[in-house]
């Protein structure tokens, strides 16, 4: 079965700092997409990066940067400057090859003041 | 613009009822996806919806059903409720059939089985 997984349930930092959320996924597939997606306290999530498998590339969104390695499975967000407005749940997830998405369990962060 | 929208916010039903919630996606967004979000889990994806056919379906029992309108709204029907169904349902609208693209997820409704 197709896993994502997620090892720190929750997360807090100080503001400013730089933090690393880890994924690790499972898959038999050579091609697919990864995602972070960010749940703040209000419910609406949000997507934060997209990653497609064939890019050698990390993608990066402003402060927002992955470290895709894709033999070892493993799909971090990393977070630079961190915002008050960053804390909430992140979820990593993954398209498999029937076109469904699977989300891991999610990161609790806090961004301290 | 508005984003997507769901009905409604909160729900209180009790063991074997049934339970109708609505999502209107962002428009122009011809697909609709359904999400179950057990409390502490990441969502679980339940149909996917594209120009009023069903695109995909997720291990859900057949107690779950949907249904898209012709102006791309959706409802998601769920019978025969059960404790385990209570959980916030997420919708999320894309302009495109395939979910490897942005999804654009509403606010949720909060299900609560009693």
């Amino acid at each position: 079965a197709q896993t994502v997984t997620q090892s720190q349930p929750e997360m807090s930092v100080q503001e400013a700092e730089t933090v690393t959320l880890s994924c690790t996924y499972d898959t038999s597939e050579s091609n697919y997409y990864l995602f972070w997606y960010k749940q703040p306290p209000s419910r609406q999530m949000i997507l934060v990066i997209r990653q497609e498998a064939y890019k050698q590339q990390n993608a990066t969104e402003n402060r927002f940067s992955v470290n895709f390695q894709k033999a070892a499975k493993s799909f971090s967000l990393k977070i630079s400057d961190s915002q008050l407005g960053d804390t909430a749940m992140y979820f990593c997830a993954f398209i498999n090859g029937d076109d469904k998405i699977i989300f891991g369990k999610g990161t609790r962060l806090h961004i301290l003041p | 613009d508005a984003g997507v929208t769901q009905s409604p916010t909160h729900l209180i039903k009790t063991r074997g009822q049934h339970v109708t919630l609505r999502c209107s996606p962002i428009s122009g967004h011809k697909s609709v996806s359904w999400y179950q979000q057990v409390l502490g889990q990441g969502p679980q994806f339940i149909f996917q919806y594209y120009e009023k056919e069903e695109r995909g379906r997720g291990n859900f029992p057949d107690r779950f059903s949907a249904r898209q309108f012709p102006n791309y709204s959706s409802e998601l029907n769920v019978n025969a409720l059960l404790l385990g169904d209570s959980a916030l349902y997420l919708c999320a609208s894309s302009p495109r059939v395939a979910v490897y693209n942005e999804q654009f997820f509403g606010p949720g409704t909060r299900l609560t089985v009693l």
